[in-house]
């Protein structure tokens, strides 16, 4: 009864590949993201979707495309690897709705999917 | 968001306390103050958040000064599984699809 789940855990793959990593969350929530943490331990957000609506798009290459077929599933499509993208993608979700002080938008993360280009 | 000033690492010794101090000093005033943690190797977890009232739960407690330009998490009592990276995190509660925006964060080291 895994919260937030992510496919696969680990990824090798060579340059110039096209993968996918999946994500499915069991919460009810109506918000999902996806968030890089390089080899430096920074994390920073790729994407965020709202209600089957792309709400964050940060400086991140066309390379990369999110794809919600449903509110609790959204995975990340990744065309044309280098080895840059070389990383750990972490998956979180939340509900937005709901009053101001409340726990409602606390992010719930998956286990993570470690990318390793060669 | 507002940034945060956290210090780079901390030691603590397994069943004390550990107090983790955080410096949002350009806070505004619908900003929260959160805070999670990351295990190794594992995702974020959340730990608690406030306004201005101190909070606490199972996990930790939350002290927030009175001019909100800093706080402390607490963890009563630390055990080795503790160990993580702590992330202090400044935002509004209620926007939608808000992204938690994270620093470097304080290594906790628990040691027995």
């Amino acid at each position: 009864d895994t919260a937030v789940s992510q496919t696969p855990k680990y990824l090798v793959t060579q340059m110039g590949n096209d993968k996918s990593i999946k994500c499915e969350q069991n919460l009810g929530h109506d918000t999902m993201y996806w968030y890089k943490q390089d080899s430096k331990k920074f994390l920073k957000i790729m994407f965020s979707y709202n209600n089957k609506e792309l709400i964050i798009n940060e400086t991140v290459p066309n390379r990369f495309s999110p794809k919600s077929p449903d509110k609790a599933h959204l995975n990340l499509h990744i065309n044309s690897l280098e080895l840059g993208d070389s990383a750990v993608y972490f998956c979180a979700s939340s509900r937005t709705s709901g009053g101001a002080g409340s726990s409602y938008n606390e992010q719930f993360f998956g286990p993570g999917t470690r990318l390793t280009v060669l | 968001d507002a940034k945060t000033t956290q210090p780079p690492s901390m030691d603590c010794a397994e069943g004390r306390a550990a107090n983790l101090p955080c410096n949002h000093s350009t806070i505004s005033g619908n900003e929260y103050v959160y805070w999670y943690r990351q295990i190794h190797s594992q995702g974020p977890q959340y730990i608690i958040h406030g306004l201005k009232n101190n909070e606490t739960n199972e996990m930790a407690s939350l002290i927030i000064t009175e001019d909100r330009k800093s706080s402390t998490l607490i963890l009563p009592h630390a055990t080795l599984r503790d160990t993580a990276v702590y992330y202090c995190i400044v935002r509004v509660a209620n926007q939608a699809g808000t992204a938690l925006i994270f620093g470097k964060g304080t290594t906790l080291s628990v040691s027995s």
